[in-house]
């Protein structure tokens, strides 16, 4: 199993719906969860974080986690064309002093 | 204000040179890192230094040098490069702690011809 795993895509979605990401991790006590979106030819700009099970809620994004399963998931609702953009799961291995490991990114394109 | 500002933005070179890419940030952050971003967008870390100590180093060919002379500054040098080396490389800063999040730079795109 890959460290950080990730669908690369590309997800389709219609304008307004909401759009499901999704990111598998392997267990190395694993700490704290990043999501990131980069759009094409920028850097990858922060979009939430998480830490504890469950959800938590940032404006029209949802990052939800499930540590026993070894699962992270970001839900972005009303979705819209600028949402268009490669999205970056990230992973904080606590036993390699802190190193944040990243999956290969999923592409959604909004459709309107 | 530019917190973490890397040059040049864009590097193009033959096979055999060396090149120096330049990296600061403002945050006043302890840990900076470089990581490698290849056609294939797989975004992977190179180097990690903490207030000028070298704490991550990836299976990273040795012709790859990072200097950090102040906790401010990360610089990335590299000799001999070779095509396979072309890719953006990203120069990033943290504060403490595992929920504080990665501050990107601009990118540094890098082309061996």
């Amino acid at each position: 199993q890959k460290e950080v795993e990730q669908n690369s895509g590309p997800l389709s979605v219609p304008e307004g719906a909401i759009a499901s990401l999704n990111c598998t991790y392997s267990d190395r006590g694993s700490q704290s969860f990043f999501w990131y979106r980069q759009y094409s030819g920028k850097s990858p700009e922060l979009i939430m974080f998480i830490y504890s099970n469950g959800d938590k809620e940032d404006g029209r994004f949802t990052a939800q986690l499930n540590k026993a399963s070894q699962y992270v998931s970001l839900l972005i609702r009303d979705s819209q064309p600028s949402d268009s953009a490669t999205y970056l799961c990230a992973v904080n291995w606590r036993e390699y002093g802190n190193k944040l490991v990243f999956g290969a990114g999923t592409i959604l394109r909004v459709k309107s | 204000d530019t917190a973490v500002s890397q040059t040049p933005k864009y590097l193009v070179t033959q096979m055999g040179n060396d090149k120096s890419i330049k990296c600061e940030q403002n945050l006043g952050h302890d840990t900076m890192y470089w990581y490698k971003q290849d056609s294939k967008k797989f975004l992977k870390i190179m180097f990690s230094y903490n207030n000028k100590e070298l704490i991550i180093n990836e299976t990273v060919p040795n012709r790859f040098s990072p200097k950090s002379p102040d906790k401010a500054h990360l610089n990335l040098h590299i000799n001999s490069l070779e095509l396979g080396d072309s890719a953006v490389y990203f120069c990033a800063s943290r504060g403490d702690g595992y929920n504080s999040p990665l501050h990107f730079g601009n990118g540094t795109r890098l082309t061996v011809t």
